[in-house]
């Protein structure tokens, strides 16, 4: 299975900044992910990332807020625009080919403190 | 849509122990697929195990096993001879079969393991 980079593991940001967040895969990957996962919970899936369009966000998440971008076919990076505490959070890359049937790769995620 | 429910926040077993977590679903497709991820405290998503909804055989690897019966639209997975190594967040997740490419996760069972 791909082997993910994600970078940086972890990071303590001032409100108002933002932070990129960046996804390397060893081999080239079909589908490539963004997650959230706050304190204690479940992953939530923040957008799906598309090789050379706009990415697909999900319901409570925008462009504006998560700029996402994905040049090629083993990279992408995800910003947290303009931040607050309220995005103290883990943020996880995943990636699948074969359309995820045979399961989901995961990054060691990016611990997200904001002050 | 689709929901994943695992009802159990926390559970707790003995050293070498059998341990079940229940995992419920709904959804109005036939075909679709479900797995097990487990979280460890380094944040890893592991993926655990995977069964596909039209195959009625339980999948199976290693020391652990799920019970699926689609009917009662249940996947709970069965940890034998449990170990310290498997202290961790479990996820139950469930992806559509045609209808688009991303997983949705229940809100997960922690797993604590009693030397």
């Amino acid at each position: 299975s791909a082997v993910i980079s994600q970078k940086p593991s972890r990071d303590i940001c001032q409100r108002g900044t933002s932070l990129t967040i960046q996804c390397q895969v060893d081999s080239q990957v079909t589908m490539m992910f963004w997650y959230r996962q706050q304190p204690g919970q479940s992953l939530t899936l923040i957008a799906t990332a598309n090789q050379g369009s706009e990415a697909t966000y999900e319901s409570g998440f925008v462009i504006d807020k998560f700029p996402i971008s994905r040049p090629n076919l083993t990279f992408s990076t995800l910003t947290v625009s303009n931040m607050s505490p309220e995005d103290s959070s883990i943020y996880l890359c995943s990636v699948t080919t074969y359309r995820g049937l045979y399961g989901y790769t995961f990054g060691s995620g990016t611990r997200l403190t904001v002050v | 849509a689709q929901t994943v429910t695992q009802s159990q926040p926390e559970m707790s077993v003995q050293e070498a122990e059998t341990v079940t977590l229940s995992c419920t679903y709904d959804t109005s497709e036939s075909d679709y697929y479900l797995f097990w991820y487990k979280q460890p405290p380094s944040r890893q998503m592991i993926l655990v195990i995977r069964q596909e909804a039209y195959k009625q055989q339980n999948a199976t690897e290693n020391r652990f096993s799920v019970n699926f019966q689609k009917a009662a639209k249940s996947f709970s997975l069965k940890i034998s001879d449990s170990q310290l190594g498997d202290a961790a967040m479990y996820f139950c997740a469930y992806r559509s079969g045609d209808r688009d490419d991303k997983i949705i996760f229940g809100k997960g069972t922690r797993l604590h393991i009693l030397p």
